[in-house]
């Protein structure tokens, strides 16, 4: 069945370095594709998507781009704040579910020190 | 608009007890969804009310869970009798178009079962 792998945290890293976090899927056909962030006390947040391969995603200097022929969907952002300490989820939508439903990775929690 | 209320926020209970955990939509959203995070795993789906119609229940673990959704507002999600392995952090999300839109996840409820 379609799956979702992401690199296992915690990911520590100092204000203003980069950050990458991999996402691997497994889906039959072309699924959407999702990062969702949850930050300390919130609700999941969509923090980007693509719907088709080569699309980039990108928001609040967050970006990731569907990789059809790597079946990847890696977050980056080239400078991380504090305020950026969360759990980030990478997902997807499989194309011949129009339901709604979301098939979610592990989660990657993310924390950035001054 | 508000968002996507659950409460309880954090349940403790014993092994073999009971558990009602509700979520509020956002007002005028047919589509309501349940999901778990069960031990810092991925977030898995348990079932789609599109208003008080069960859309699909195929993620539900077993029959110790009882999801209603009367008059098509609010939904509770029974476990009964609660098992340790039912630990973990149950979200609520919503949606107004099945499929199309994006869901709004709630802050999620907390379970800890000792």
């Amino acid at each position: 069945g379609d799956s979702v792998t992401q690199m296992e945290g915690p990911v520590t890293l100092s204000e203003e370095a980069f950050l990458t976090i991999n996402c691997t899927y497994t889906a039959t056909g072309y699924p959407s594709l999702f990062w969702y962030v949850q930050y300390p006390g919130e609700g999941l947040q969509l923090l980007l998507k693509a719907t088709k391969a080569d699309d980039k995603g990108s928001n609040k200097g967050f970006e990731a781009t569907y990789r059809k022929e790597t079946t990847s969907f890696h977050l980056e952002k080239g400078s991380v704040q504090v305020s950026d300490s969360a759990v980030y989820f990478c997902a997807l939508t499989p194309r011949y579910n129009q339901g709604g439903k979301l098939i979610f990775g592990q989660g990657t929690e993310l924390s950035v020190k001054p | 608009e508000a968002g996507v209320t659950q409460f309880p926020s954090h349940s403790v209970i014993e092994k073999g007890q009971t558990v009602t955990l509700r979520c509020d939509p956002i007002s005028g959203h047919d589509n309501l969804y349940w999901y778990r995070r069960v031990m810092g795993k991925e977030i898995k789906f348990l079932l789609h009310f599109v208003k008080e119609s069960k859309q699909d229940e195929s993620g539900m673990p077993n029959n110790r869970f009882l999801a209603e959704r009367t008059g098509g507002t609010y939904s509770t999600l029974k476990v009964q009798p609660a098992e340790l392995e039912d630990s973990g952090v149950y979200f609520c999300a919503s949606s107004h178009r099945t499929g199309v839109d994006v869901l709004t996840f709630g802050a999620g409820s907390r379970l800890t079962v000792l």
